[in-house]
């Protein structure tokens, strides 16, 4: 079992459409990453948490930590959002990130 | 643009051949990491540096593979007899070595071993 885990694997939205994307992992962590990569390989990180919630424009994420959860919203979708959006964990001592498998998202006009 | 950068972006070789990608991070950083993503998988970790000294390494870098960032800015990834499962997309970033903080990705290696 992957120590981190996402759901679903792939969405399909419209244009507008509230989005949600899961990860649940089973280790201990000092922080975890939601990144986004787009077509042709590029990383770009737009989160970091270690608890609570954060909100950057359309996107806010939030954690449980006694859950070991954390869920990725987008509100009023936009075709531009289309891209795989990847959770990432910091293990407690250790500076590495264990990724998940990723969230393949396509919104249609 | 993150500011990390590598180079080459894509490279095709034949099974046998070696091959040698390179990574600039951000100027400040001096936390530089590499990882490895296969078609549809999330990256995987290879091997990471503090200044010049590497200090972790994945099982996954087996002993054809060597990475060095001998001044500690830019670093190599070397694969001595490439391997067609070897065929993915490396991947650097680099972060400034706090312990909460983001680390910043290139636009990645492609390598395809024919």
């Amino acid at each position: 079992k992957n120590e981190v885990e996402q759901s679903p694997q792939n969405l399909t939205a419209q244009e507008g459409e509230f989005i949600t994307i899961n990860c649940s992992y089973s280790v201990g962590i000092s922080a975890l990453h939601w990144l986004q990569q787009h077509p042709g390989g590029g990383i770009v990180s737009l989160f970091m948490l270690s608890s609570g919630k954060k909100k950057h424009g359309r996107l806010i994420a939030t954690i449980n930590i006694q859950e070991k959860h954390s869920s990725l919203h987008i509100t009023a979708s936009h075709p531009r959002d289309s891209a795989v959006y990847i959770c990432a964990v910091r293990k407690e001592n250790t500076d590495k990130l264990i990724f998940g498998t990723g969230t393949r998202l396509q919104v249609f006009p | 643009d993150t500011g990390v950068s590598q180079d080459p972006r894509h490279k095709i070789t034949k099974r046998g051949q070696n091959v040698t990608f390179r990574c600039d991070p951000i100027s400040e950083h001096n936390r530089l990491y590499w990882y490895r993503q296969t078609l549809g998988q999330g990256p995987e970790f290879l091997t990471y540096f503090q200044n010049e000294a590497q200090l972790e390494k994945s099982r996954l870098l087996s002993d054809r593979f060597s990475a060095e960032r001998p001044k500690g800015s830019f670093s190599t990834l070397e694969i001595q007899r490439t391997e067609q499962g070897d065929s993915a997309m490396y991947l650097c970033a680099s972060s400034l070595g706090l312990v909460l903080e983001t680390q910043y990705f290139g636009p990645g290696t492609r390598l395809l071993v024919l």
